[in-house]
């Protein structure tokens, strides 16, 4: 066990409905990344938040959006969902930014299906 | 940009024999390079991380990788396969912004034989 937590485990929707991720950061670490998972694109980053602050962004769509609250919790908001959302996605956290040498723990991730 | 190359989509061993996983890096400095390790319908596990301390880095479970400047190679290994290391591998580098962005490669999935 990671210490990362995310909910829900599996959410299937429609197409063009939105949907919340939420994920919980290990205790004291303040940066959050989340990964897309999907067959044909594999493990790409997505988005960086640390400490409440947008730090780096990767292929994220402009449909999706994120953010990171007081309480260091997370989450990305799908919309306007397409077939090709359907992934498996993942939150990490570690210790610290700006250095390349932490770690990121992973949390068990949240399966999107989109019908 | 940094990127990685896995070299094989699959591997298949015996119990009992070695693991061999290939990867080759791509960075224009010294990268930070993991590998990690997603068994079915689970999150990913860190095996192993270099960090230019020592060249040779031993990970958790007897994997062990061998990083090499001139090869731009990062090989993951083990002397000896058991069954519950039938999994898929991310051999990942670390984006050289500072921002810790991970990179990762297609993934390497090991099957294991009785």
């Amino acid at each position: 066990d990671s210490g990362v937590t995310q909910t829900p485990k599996h959410l299937i929707t429609a197409t063009g409905q939105r949907v919340t991720l939420r994920c919980s950061p290990r205790s004291g670490d303040l940066s959050v990344y989340w990964y897309q998972q999907s067959l044909d694109q594999g493990l790409q980053f997505l988005i960086q938040y640390y400490n409440g602050e947008e730090r780096a962004k990767g292929n994220i769509l402009e449909r999706f959006s994120a953010q990171q609250f007081p309480d260091l919790h997370s989450e990305l908001n799908l919309s306007s969902l397409e077939l090709g959302d359907s992934a498996l996605y993942f939150c990490a956290s570690s210790a610290r930014s700006g250095s390349s040498y932490n770690e990121q723990f992973f949390g068990p991730g949240t399966r999107l299906t989109v019908l | 940009a940094q990127s990685v190359t896995q070299l094989d989509s699959h591997v298949s061993v015996s119990e009992g024999t070695p693991v061999l996983l290939r990867c080759n890096y791509s960075s224009s400095y010294s990268p930070s390079l993991f590998w990690y390790v997603q068994h079915p319908n689970k999150g990913l596990q860190l095996l192993l991380k270099y960090t230019s301390a020592a060249t040779l880095v031993k990970g958790i479970n007897g994997f062990e990788a061998e990083f090499k400047k001139s090869e731009t190679s990062f090989h993951l290994t083990k002397p000896s396969a058991h069954m519950s290391d039938a999994a898929e591998y991310f051999c990942v580098v670390s984006d050289d912004t500072g921002f810790q962005k991970l990179v990762f490669g297609t993934g390497t999935r090991l099957l294991v034989s009785p």
